[in-house]
């Protein structure tokens, strides 16, 4: 079965500018998951969704949010862009997420900010 | 809050050879997960092996096997018979029972040597 996607692959954006990145989950899945990972921080923990409610939240501003839809896909978006947003943002899938069942994770989408 | 530390930035090891990758972790939580994760130049992450606290048997998968040590927080994954696929970067990760998220270490880069 087709694994975790995420759209696009590779993504420059201007600082100021706003960006949306894609995930779709495995089928089936519903519980999604997005990590941000940069050399420094390494990989930190943005939000989790399940049946497209937010059931956890990572500490970051207010200027990145998400959503999931109605079949499971979930979309990220940070607005006004700044340098140190630039990262490997990562998408998790499983089953329902509780801690005996496996994420898969996709291949990621690299934003680069300018 | 929940940390998690691998000490050893880099490694290398002969093909056919056993490595140990270390890992600890803090936390005040008495139900938790514990994972190893790979992310090979691909940048996908896959789930190498995965440890419940409340078992005392450490986890195998394979040529995998994890020695936890639950009262020291320690959490280490050997190698067995190192193939030149392994080479990646290891993620040691951490979540509590209802937490929704991963918390990862800045991980060790494994190469494995002909």
């Amino acid at each position: 079965k087709a694994g975790v996607t995420q759209t696009p692959r590779y993504l420059i954006k201007t600082r100021g500018q706003q960006v949306t990145l894609s995930c779709s989950p495995i089928s089936g899945h519903r519980s999604v998951s997005w990590y941000q990972q940069t050399p420094g921080q390494g990989l930190q923990f943005l939000f989790e969704y399940f049946s497209e409610t937010q059931r956890n939240k990572g500490n970051f501003p207010g200027r990145f949010s998400g959503r999931q839809f109605s079949n499971s896909r979930s979309e990220m978006n940070v607005s006004t862009l700044e340098l140190g947003d630039s990262a490997l943002y990562l998408c998790a899938s499983s089953l329902m997420w509780t801690e005996n069942t496996e994420a898969f994770f996709g291949q990621g989408t690299r934003l680069t900010v300018v | 809050a929940q940390t998690v530390t691998q000490s050893q930035p880099e490694m290398s090891v002969q093909d056919a050879e056993t490595v140990t990758l270390s890992c600890t972790y803090d936390t005040s939580e008495n139900n938790y997960y514990l994972f190893w994760y790979k992310q090979p130049p691909s940048r996908q992450m896959i789930l190498v092996i995965r440890q419940e606290a409340y078992k005392q048997q450490n986890a195998t998968e394979n040529r995998f096997s994890v020695n936890f040590q639950k009262a020291a927080k320690s959490f280490s994954l050997k190698i067995s018979d190192s193939q030149l696929g392994d080479t990646a970067m290891y993620f040691c990760a951490f979540t509590a029972a209802g937490s929704y998220q991963l918390t990862f270490g800045k991980g060790t880069k494994l190469s494995v040597i002909p």
